[in-house]
């Protein structure tokens, strides 16, 4: 079954920690991307892939990196956790662009909730 | 400057009641606009899309309408049901990016009580 997988669902982790959260999806998309989304606000993009190798900047500032070595895979790493990075991360992929024909619906994995203590 | 904006912030309901969410946008130029509806503690999942020269979408319960020259859309929730909890997310794609870039709203909070 085709579907955006995202782990560890729920992360508690003290400042300085480094931490990895994963994103995989099985559909063969070739975008993917990363949203941060705090409590009754909107998504924000932080990061975005085209495809292997290739890994840009989103419109929001983070300290993450993000690497792209398989299609499937997207992980998002954390060097140095702070408190400030406390927040809910979405992993999101799609096969198409915006264009006018409605392509490039954005499949959403479930989140990962990210607490620094 | 993108934008997209939604009302009521929040809304509570009796269950079998309806009622209809407000999203206003000035994303251009225009792709399509979808509803996604999120559960707590979980990723978006899309109800709708409309684009430029469709004016209403259905599924099931849910009704869309977009209004491109006024450049606002609704959602329309009928005969609402517990589970329909949750919040109801606008989304704007413009025409002018190959990434397919999404504008979001911040949510209407939909909390359906018994």
């Amino acid at each position: 079954e085709a579907d955006i997988y995202q782990t560890p669902r729920y992360l508690v982790i003290g400042t300085g920690k480094k931490i990895t959260l994963e994103c995989s999806q099985t559909m063969g998309h070739d975008k993917m991307y990363w949203y941060q989304q705090d409590p009754g606000m909107e998504l924000h993009l932080i990061h975005y892939s085209y495809g292997v190798n290739s890994t840009e900047k989103g419109d929001l500032s983070s300290e993450s990196t993000v690497s792209r070595i398989r299609t499937e895979h997207f992980p998002l790493t954390l060097e140095s956790a702070r408190p400030s990075h406390t927040s809910q991360y979405l992993c999101a992929s799609s096969d198409g662009g915006g264009d006018s024909s409605g392509k490039g619906e954005q499949f959403f994995g479930p989140g990962t909730r990210l607490t620094v203590l | 400057k993108n934008q997209v904006e939604q009302s009521p912030q929040s809304l509570i309901i009796l269950e079998g009641k309806n009622c209809t969410l407000q999203c206003n946008y000035t994303v251009s130029p225009f792709s399509n606009l979808r509803w996604y509806k999120q559960d707590t503690g979980r990723g978006p999942v899309s109800l709708t899309i409309m684009t430029f020269s469709e004016n209403t979408k259905s599924n099931g319960r849910y009704t869309a309408t977009l209004d491109a020259d006024t450049k606002q859309s609704s959602l329309h929730i009928t005969a609402s049901q517990l589970s329909d909890s949750a919040s109801y997310i606008c989304v704007v794609s413009d025409r002018g990016s190959t990434l397919g870039r999404l504008y979001f709203g911040r949510g209407t909070q939909l909390t359906v009580w018994p």
